[in-house]
This record gives structure tokens, C-alpha cells and sequence, in this order.
């Protein structure tokens, strides 16, 4: 059964880069055609796409976050990473990773932006 | 940009009734590929989301034969025959068929018990 995990700090400051990494057991992220995701929940809201990576490194970001947005992979690791960078109060979100087709999900993990 | 759109945004229902919500989108969710993207995801309370429904009318593994999606082009519903206390939560629609670029969620339905 395959099983995501996010990890990372739970507090960011504002200004700073928030860094998550997604772990991936019970398969492989380069033995599939799988693109994997990244979707963020603001607290009491609606879910927002972020964006994807492919194994061979291949990317796709939500436009209104591509400036700030850098998803990475490590296929040795079996993990894919998300770091969005000069955070502030409205990035303060439950951060899930995803299988491309969003059929497998992690848990996400609650960051809050805040000094 | 596609721009996904739900009713209605909340919803309460008795149990054993029927539930129903739509989902619209602003542009065709027709791949060139001739399948339809729309996917629709179930939220329990304090939960991940999951996938109840993909390519429009498909149920992922698991998922009870109450729930049923349904439509075509820009028009989609999902529906729920006989409702039942676990399936309270919030209810989102996404389309895949522009990805690439991008993965588009609607803003939820909020189902809960009348």
C-alpha cells in the first residue's frame, strides 16, 4: 500500500523559506509514470493546487505561487521536496503531498507563518 | 484560467435522503484526448482529503456504490442516494484535463446533518 509522509517545521518566520519533504513508501516515485504533488489548506478553507514534479525532475507550478514555488526530487531517497520561499501570515496552511492522480495523500502537516 | 465553481456551498441533509451537488467549470473539461477530467474528493472532519470519484463517473477502490458522478462538458454532479452519517464533510471538484499547466479545485460543499 503505498503511503506518503510530509515532514518539515511546523513554525516558519516571516520572510523565510518554508521547506517540507514528502516521503514515499510502499513504491517507487521513478518506477511509475506518476507526476507528485503538492496542495495546500488554509485554515477553514478550500484546497489549493501547488504544483508537481515528475521523477526525471520535470515540473509544473501554480501560477499565482510560480514566483516564490521550487519542487525538487530524490529518487535515491524515494522523496520529493517543496520549498516556497518569502513566506508571510496568508501561507499559513496544511501542506499535503499527493500522487499525481491525487489518489494516495500524506496526512499534511500545519505550518504556520508567524515571528 | 478555469474557474471551478460548486452548489450549493453548504448542504444538509437527512439521513437516508438523497444528496446531490454540481459542479460547474468555465471552460470545457473535454481532453484532446477525449476523456474528461473531473475528479471529485471527499473531506471528512480532520482528515485528508480522498478521492471518492475520477474521470467523471469512475469510483476509486473502496468507495460505496451510494456515491455517483455524473456529466459532460462544462456540467458535473455528484450524487449521493442514501446518505449517511460518515458522509458528512466537505465535498471538492477538480479538473485535471488543463494540466499541465494547472490543477484546478472548486470551493467545496460543506454536507452535514440537518
Amino acid at each position: 500500500q503505498l503511503q506518503l509522509q510530509e515532514s518539515g517545521p511546523g513554525l516558519v518566520k516571516p520572510s523565510e523559506t518554508l521547506s517540507l519533504t514528502c516521503t514515499v513508501s510502499g513504491g517507487s516515485i521513478s518506477s511509475s509514470s506518476y507526476y507528485w504533488g503538492w496542495i495546500r489548506q488554509p485554515p477553514g478553507k478550500g484546497l489549493e493546487w501547488i504544483g508537481s514534479i515528475y521523477y526525471s525532475g520535470s515540473t509544473y507550478y501554480n501560477p499565482s505561487l510560480k514566483s516564490r514555488v521550487t519542487i525538487s526530487v530524490d529518487t535515491s531517497k524515494n522523496q520529493f521536496s517543496l520549498k516556497l520561499s518569502s513566506v508571510t501570515a496568508a501561507d499559513t496552511a496544511v501542506y499535503y503531498c499527493a500522487r499525481g492522480g491525487l489518489d494516495y495523500w500524506g496526512q499534511g502537516t500545519l505550518v504556520t507563518v508567524s515571528s | 484560467d478555469v474557474v471551478m465553481t460548486q452548489s450549493p456551498l453548504s448542504l444538509p441533509v437527512t439521513l437516508g435522503q438523497p444528496a446531490s451537488i454540481s459542479c460547474r467549470s468555465s471552460q470545457s473539461l473535454v481532453h484532446s484526448d477525449g476523456n474528461t477530467y473531473l475528479n471529485w474528493f471527499q473531506q471528512r472532519p480532520g482528515q485528508s482529503p480522498r478521492r471518492l470519484i475520477y474521470k467523471v463517473s469512475n469510483r476509486d477502490s473502496g468507495v460505496p456504490d451510494r456515491f455517483s458522478g455524473s456529466g459532460s462538458g462544462t456540467d458535473f454532479t455528484l450524487k449521493i442516494s442514501r446518505v449517511e452519517a460518515e458522509d458528512v464533510g466537505v465535498y471538492y471538484c477538480m479538473q485535471g484535463t488543463h494540466w499541465p499547466p494547472i490543477l484546478t479545485f472548486g470551493p467545496g460543499t460543506k454536507v452535514d446533518i440537518k
